[in-house]
C-alpha cells in the first residue's frame, strides 16, 4: 500500500531560484526511489533516483537527497525554470505519494 | 528505442457497461508492465502487474481484472463498469530487474457516467 507522503500539495517559486520538493516514506525496508514529473494530461516521466546506499545523488540541475534516519527525501531543482511547471511525485518502487504541484512565476 | 503505447486515449463509458484497454510496448522483450489508476489531484495507485506472460498480480480488490496474452501486450477489463472506476489510468514498463524505474504511457481517460 502507500507508504510515501509529500509534504505540501503545491508549491510556488520565482523563475531563477531553487526548488526544494519534499516527501517522508514509513517503510524502512523501502531501498529504492524514484521522483517523476507530471504535466498536465500525461504520464509520469522519470526524473532521477536513489537507491538506500547512497544519500544523494545528481543530474542535470536536479538532486536528490536521502536521510534514511528520519525516512525522507528531498528533490531539489536548481535555477527553476518554466518549463519545470508540473507535479512532482516521489515513489517508493511502486507506491506514489500524493504529488506536489510546482508553479513557476515568470 | 523503447515506445509504449496506450489506447484509446479518451473514454467516455455509461455505468454498467465494459471496459478494454489496451497497452503495448515496443524495442524492449519480456518487460515487466503495470497499471495505474490516476484519480483526479491524487497520485497513482498501482492495480496491476504482470512479470511475464499470463501471470498477473493484484494490488488491491477491485471492480477490473488484467490480463497479459503476449509478451508485450498488457489489457485491462471490466465485465460492468461503476462511476468509482473513473480517472485516469496509466500502464507502464520496466526491465525484468529489481530496482528499475518505470516508464509510462500517455494514459487513457475514462469517464463513466
Amino acid at each position: 500500500g502507500e507508504s510515501v507522503g509529500l509534504h505540501l500539495p503545491t508549491l510556488s517559486v520565482q523563475e531563477g531560484d531553487n526548488s526544494i520538493i519534499n516527501c517522508a516514506y514509513s517503510n524502512s525496508a523501502s531501498d529504492y526511489f524514484i521522483w517523476y514529473k507530471q504535466e498536465s494530461g500525461k504520464g509520469p516521466q522519470f526524473i532521477i533516483d536513489i537507491r538506500s546506499n547512497m544519500d544523494k545523488r545528481q543530474g542535470q540541475r536536479v538532486t536528490v537527497l536521502l536521510n534514511k534516519t528520519v525516512k525522507h527525501l528531498s528533490l531539489q531543482i536548481a535555477a527553476t525554470q518554466p518549463g519545470d511547471s508540473a507535479v512532482y511525485f516521489c515513489a517508493d518502487q511502486f507506491y506514489f505519494g500524493t504529488g506536489t504541484s510546482l508553479t513557476v512565476i515568470p | 528505442s523503447q515506445t509504449i503505447h496506450q489506447w484509446p486515449a479518451t473514454l467516455v463509458q455509461p455505468v454498467g457497461s465494459p471496459l478494454s484497454l489496451e497497452c503495448t510496448v515496443e524495442g524492449t522483450s519480456n518487460p515487466n508492465l503495470y497499471w495505474y489508476r490516476q484519480a483526479a489531484g491524487r497520485g497513482l495507485q498501482l492495480l496491476f502487474y504482470s512479470v511475464g506472460i499470463g501471470q498477473i498480480s493484484s494490488e488491491v480488490p477491485q471492480n477490473l481484472s488484467a490480463s497479459r496474452p503476449q509478451d508485450r501486450q498488457f489489457i485491462l477489463s471490466s465485465k460492468k463498469l461503476l462511476l468509482s472506476d473513473s480517472g485516469f489510468y496509466l500502464c507502464a514498463w520496466s526491465r525484468p530487474m529489481y530496482q528499475e524505474t518505470q516508464y509510462f504511457g500517455p494514459g487513457t481517460r475514462l469517464l463513466v457516467l
